[in-house]
This record gives C-alpha cells, sequence and structure tokens, in this order.
C-alpha cells in the first residue's frame, strides 16, 4: 500500500484566496483525521470522519474551515478565505477501528502571505 | 477530558547510550492506548511504539521499549542503542478504546544525538 497520500506538499497562497487540500487514505480504514500542526498550539484535530460521515468537527477553527469525504477513498480540507494565521502543517491520517494508532500522510505545507 | 504532558521539551544523548523520554496522562477511562509517535525534519509522522492499558506487559520493538505505569498514568519511552538517524521530535498520545478514535498528543520532546 502507498501509505495515505497527501497533495499538494506544499502550498503558497495569497490572503483572501481559496486552498484545497486533499487526502487519500489507506484501502480499507475507515476512519480519517485531519489535523493542524503549529509551533505555538502544537497537533491539533480539527475534524474526524467514520466511515465517510463527519464524527466531531469541533475542532473546525471557523466557518472559514470546511471538509469533506465524498467516498471512503478521498477528503477534501478546504479554506475560504485564506488568512495568513492559517499558514501551519495540515496532516491527514487514517486508521482501522480493530486497530488503534493512526497512518499519518506526509502533510501540506501551507503558506498564507 | 484527557491530556497528556511532556515535561522535557528537549533533550540530547550521546550516539549508542540509552535515553528515555517521559510521558504522564491524565483520563478516567480504564481502558486506552498509548502510543510513541516519531517526527524527523522530514516532518513524517511515524508510529514508534503501541500499549495497550489493559496488557501489563511493556511494549518493545527492537531499540525502544516502554515503561508502562497504569497507576501512576505513565508512559516513559526508552531508546537503547541511539542512532543519528534517532534525532526527532518524538510525540506521545492517548486514544480511548471506544468508537471514537482521536488521538490526543502531548507537546512533543525534541532529541537530539550527539556522534
Amino acid at each position: 500500500d502507498a501509505g495515505v497520500i497527501q497533495s499538494p506538499r506544499h502550498e503558497v497562497t495569497e490572503m483572501g484566496q481559496e486552498v484545497t487540500l486533499r487526502c487519500k487514505p489507506i484501502s480499507g480504514h475507515n476512519s480519517l483525521f485531519w489535523y493542524r500542526q503549529t509551533m505555538m498550539r502544537g497537533l491539533e484535530l480539527l475534524i474526524y470522519f467514520n466511515n465517510n460521515v463527519p464524527i466531531d468537527d469541533s475542532g473546525m477553527p471557523e466557518d472559514r474551515f470546511s471538509a469533506k469525504m465524498p467516498n471512503a477513498s478521498f477528503s477534501t480540507l478546504k479554506i475560504q478565505p485564506s488568512e495568513p494565521r492559517d499558514s501551519a502543517v495540515y496532516f491527514c491520517a487514517s486508521s482501522l477501528d480493530s486497530l488503534p494508532g493512526y497512518t499519518f500522510g506526509s502533510g501540506t505545507r501551507l503558506t498564507v502571505v | 477530558a484527557q491530556t497528556v504532558t511532556q515535561s522535557q521539551p528537549e533533550m540530547s544523548v550521546q550516539e549508542a547510550e540509552t535515553v528515555t523520554l517521559s510521558c504522564t496522562y491524565d483520563t478516567s477511562e480504564s481502558d486506552y492506548y498509548l502510543f510513541w509517535y516519531k517526527q524527523p525534519p522530514s516532518r513524517q509522522m511515524i508510529l514508534v511504539i503501541r500499549q495497550e492499558a489493559y496488557k501489563q506487559q511493556n511494549a518493545t520493538e527492537n531499540r525502544f521499549s516502554v515503561n508502562f505505569q497504569k497507576a501512576a498514568k505513565s508512559f516513559s519511552l526508552k531508546i537503547s542503542d541511539s542512532q543519528l538517524g534517532d534525532a526527532a521530535m518524538y510525540f506521545c498520545a492517548y486514544n480511548p478504546s471506544n468508537s471514537a478514535r482521536q488521538l490526543t498528543f502531548g507537546s512533543g520532546t525534541q532529541l537530539t544525538v550527539l556522534p
């Protein structure tokens, strides 16, 4: 298996622009997580899907953030409009309920200027 | 709410020596999982070791082992025969053993390996 695949690896965008981050989980995994990592706040859970259904989105910072999982093999995290304070590394991770512990993607480093 | 505390922001170890990274957690659950993740400069998060709370035996993975003290809510990671490639940020994480699979992470310990 190729692991969890995230794209793009790096994204630089201007304030106010829409940003879409993409994730392909490991085939067969039924849970998907989006995390944000910053120096100040560490790793924060943004949203969690189970069997393609959003279970907990309490970590989504505000309405500018949205996430979808239209099928078991694809998820997106969208920020619209983006702001400089959104600059961070965004990780996607997937897991199987019967085997605790995530497999992470390599992350997307987002810079909003 | 569960919390995970790593009280050592930075640690260093001489190559080939042994180092122990500390982690404590707070939970009211009786069954749960604990993990150590490694994040090298490449930023990839790599699962190092996992421990199930109901198992008394400490988990080991090659040069990595844990000291799990359930009553004390302590979960330390021991790295033996440290190698330059072990240099990374290490995160301790907690996962309740119910249908909610969210991991709660500690703030991390930056490990430097000195040649």
